[in-house]
């Protein structure tokens, strides 16, 4: 079981780009979530996919969006990027169960 | 709204018990989590309470009071490798969603 893969490890890009970010649920699950985590600071919720659907939607612009595929992986889209949106970006899946597992994060570097 | 407090450092000695403590303020609760995260890795998953007590596991404990709006997470013999951030997490409100503390680093000394 590979657990929860994402993909890039890092990312650099410029004020203005557009970024996608991956990610593979842990075999069983269902239920993707993404979060934003500054340096020094907790994960901050984005949004959750659940049936291809947005499910939940944290206090995130609408620059920031996402995707679920038939195959639970999803993506997440950041579009006009701003420096502040420079963190780590961590994905976690769940099925039915409570326990999130949270895969080894994306670090994005807007410059 | 929802709140989640809990102290930004602590410091411990190798060998001894460490509590670290976690207040919350949530519009609904369904259950609070621990997580344990290393500089530059991700969070990994330390435990689980939704009904008030103790859950024990290994050198690992946490309570919950949820009339409170309190738990704490309690090390036993500390080791230098649990030099981490600890985040304490609520499923909560209307939305079920997760929400973080912002984490309080440990530093565990020799």
């Amino acid at each position: 079981d590979a657990g929860v893969t994402q993909s890039p490890t890092h990312l650099i890009k410029t004020r203005g780009q557009q970024v996608t970010l991956r990610c593979s649920p842990k075999s069983g699950h269902d239920t993707v979530s993404w979060y934003q985590q500054a340096l020094g600071q907790g994960p901050q919720f984005i949004f959750q996919y659940y049936e291809e659907e947005e499910r939940q939607r944290g206090n995130f612009p609408d620059r920031f969006s996402g995707h679920q595929f038939p195959n639970y992986s999803s993506e997440l889209n950041v579009n006009a990027l701003l420096l502040g949106d420079s963190a780590l970006y961590l994905c976690a899946s769940r099925d039915t169960g409570s326990e999130q597992f949270f895969g080894p994060g994306t670090r994005l570097t807007v410059l | 709204g929802q709140n989640i407090d809990q102290p930004t450092e602590m410091t411990a000695t190798e060998g001894a018990i460490v509590q670290i403590n976690c207040t919350y303020q949530t519009s609904g609760f369904n259950g609070l989590f621990w997580y344990q995260q290393h500089a530059g890795e991700a969070p990994t998953f330390l435990s689980y309470n939704v009904l008030d007590g103790l859950e024990e596991k290994g050198r690992f404990s946490s309570f919950l009071s949820r009339s409170k709006g309190y738990s704490y997470l309690l090390l036993k013999e500390l080791q230098m490798k649990d030099s981490a951030s600890y985040l304490c997490a609520v499923r909560g409100g209307a939305t079920n969603k997760l929400i973080f503390g912002t984490g309080t680093l440990l530093a565990v000394q020799p």
